[in-house]
């Protein structure tokens, strides 16, 4: 039962290179979300997708972009990483308004 | 500005004894909390939710009081065990509002044996 799959699990990039973070859901879920979590600021949503075929900007949406490819994918992409998005990135998916988030288990991205 | 607000970083308890976490909000419009809680290496993992129209909500050694006059949450694991060591967040949402969630800081908690 996999619930939640995030890849990869670690990436180490150079400034200035770009690259997608993939999530699937395998629970039906209509709801995704992007977060990304940095020391002592807990998580910080970066964008969702409240149903397939739409996507909404969340609290720290600059320099990313996201795809809803269908209903169990939703991907994250960073056009031109830059040193101040190293994190651990989170995908997580619900099955609609206010319900609890079933969550993966991170993209650790450091960017040189 | 933080709207939600975990201002213990870190709490030990002994084992069999009452952990107590706070969570402290700002935005009146918030009417749905939830707690989660994180192993190191893996994702956050629901635990238990509470509605504005309750006080408390009961799951198994899990307990969230809601205080909305004090704009205050917390959550009671009676009795602690050794597996309870984590990393617990709050989250609010208004759902007036869209789908957005606003976490915590997060607490440390170390449940010594």
């Amino acid at each position: 039962n996999a619930g939640v799959t995030q890849t990869p699990k670690f990436q180490v990039l150079k400034t200035g290179q770009s690259m997608t973070l993939q999530c699937a859901q395998d629970m039906n879920h209509n709801s995704m979300y992007w977060y990304r979590q940095d020391p002592g600021m807990g998580l910080r949503l970066i964008y969702y997708s409240a149903s397939e075929g739409t996507t909404d900007k969340g609290e720290v949406p600059n320099g990313y972009n996201v795809s809803r490819l269908n209903k169990r994918e939703f991907s994250l992409r960073l056009e031109s990483a830059a040193p101040s998005q190293t994190s651990v990135y989170f995908c997580a998916s619900s099955e609609g308004n206010f319900q609890p988030q079933h969550f993966g288990d991170g993209t650790r991205l450091s960017i040189l | 500005d933080q709207q939600v607000k975990q201002n213990s970083p870190s709490l030990s308890v002994q084992e069999g004894r009452i952990s107590i976490l706070n969570c402290d909000y700002t935005n009146s419009m918030f009417d749905y909390f939830l707690w989660y809680k994180k192993y190191p290496a893996e994702g956050p993992t629901f635990l238990i939710s509470i509605s504005s129209i309750k006080d408390k909500n009961e799951d198994g050694r899990f307990t969230v009081f809601l205080n909305k006059s004090a704009k205050h949450l917390s959550l009671h694991i009676v009795p602690s065990q050794p597996g309870d060591s984590a990393v617990y967040f709050c989250a609010a949402s208004a759902t007036s509002g869209t789908y957005k969630y606003i976490f915590g800081t997060g607490t440390r908690l170390k449940v010594l044996a």
